[in-house]
């Protein structure tokens, strides 16, 4: 069975700072991780996916996960944030056949 | 290539009422889901189907069903609506494998009064 922890519910940081969104998974099979995020009133959009190889990912907009395998980590970076960044992030761990969501990270980026 | 689309996009029901849900996908896409959105819930597994014909529950089925007949299109039925049952709906689609991205359509937002 997987599991998906998102360590915090919302985050608020100053437009151009630097932003870390946190997740820990569990996972009994090969494990599959990946970040997708909600803009408001739309449906969800992959922003970066972890199959293999190298353990920092880069995905759309300026951000970039790690995956830990020794902390079962997968927080989610992004350098310096702009207004646009302003969504719902779930992190997500893919088994067989089923994708098992966290329950969400808020993002506000304020001016 | 439109991808995943729903409909409706909102709907409002009363208890007892039954409606379905469409949900298709033009990308030939082998593999599709169903999940709601709850406020804090994050989104959680209601059916699933690893191709036409082959359906199976996720992690919340109670009343929902669902079928399979093309590869296109997987509705989902609400068999007799419950306050509980309000929520976001969202169907996604992905090329069969464990290691694929699946791919969201924009959402069907549910009201039972």
């Amino acid at each position: 069975a997987q599991s998906v922890t998102q360590l915090d519910s919302q985050v608020t940081v100053f437009e151009e700072a630097p932003v870390e969104l946190r997740c820990n998974y569990s996972s009994s099979v090969s494990v599959y991780l990946f970040w997708y995020v909600q803009y408001p009133n739309q449906g969800l959009q992959l922003l970066l996916k972890y199959l293999s190889g190298s353990t920092l990912v880069k995905g759309i907009n300026g951000f970039e996960a790690e995956f830990n395998k020794s902390q079962t980590s997968f927080h989610l970076r992004k350098p310096s944030v702009h207004i646009s960044d302003t969504a719902e992030y779930f992190c997500a761990v893919r088994g067989s056949y089923q994708l098992t969501f966290g329950k969400g990270t808020k993002l506000s980026v304020i001016p | 290539n439109a991808g995943v689309t729903q409909t409706p996009k909102f709907q409002v029901l009363k208890t007892g009422q039954s409606m379905t849900l469409q949900c298709a996908q033009d990308m030939n896409h082998e593999y599709m889901s169903w999940y709601r959105q709850d406020p804090g819930m994050g989104l959680r597994l209601i059916h699933y189907s690893v191709g036409a014909g082959i359906t199976d529950q996720g992690e919340v089925p109670n009343g929902y069903n669902v079928s399979r007949s093309t590869t296109e299109d997987f509705p989902l039925r609400l068999l007799s609506a419950a306050p509980s049952q309000t929520s976001v709906y969202f169907c996604a689609s992905s090329p069969f494998g464990s290691t694929d991205t699946q791919y969201f359509g924009p959402g069907t937002r549910l009201t039972v009064l």
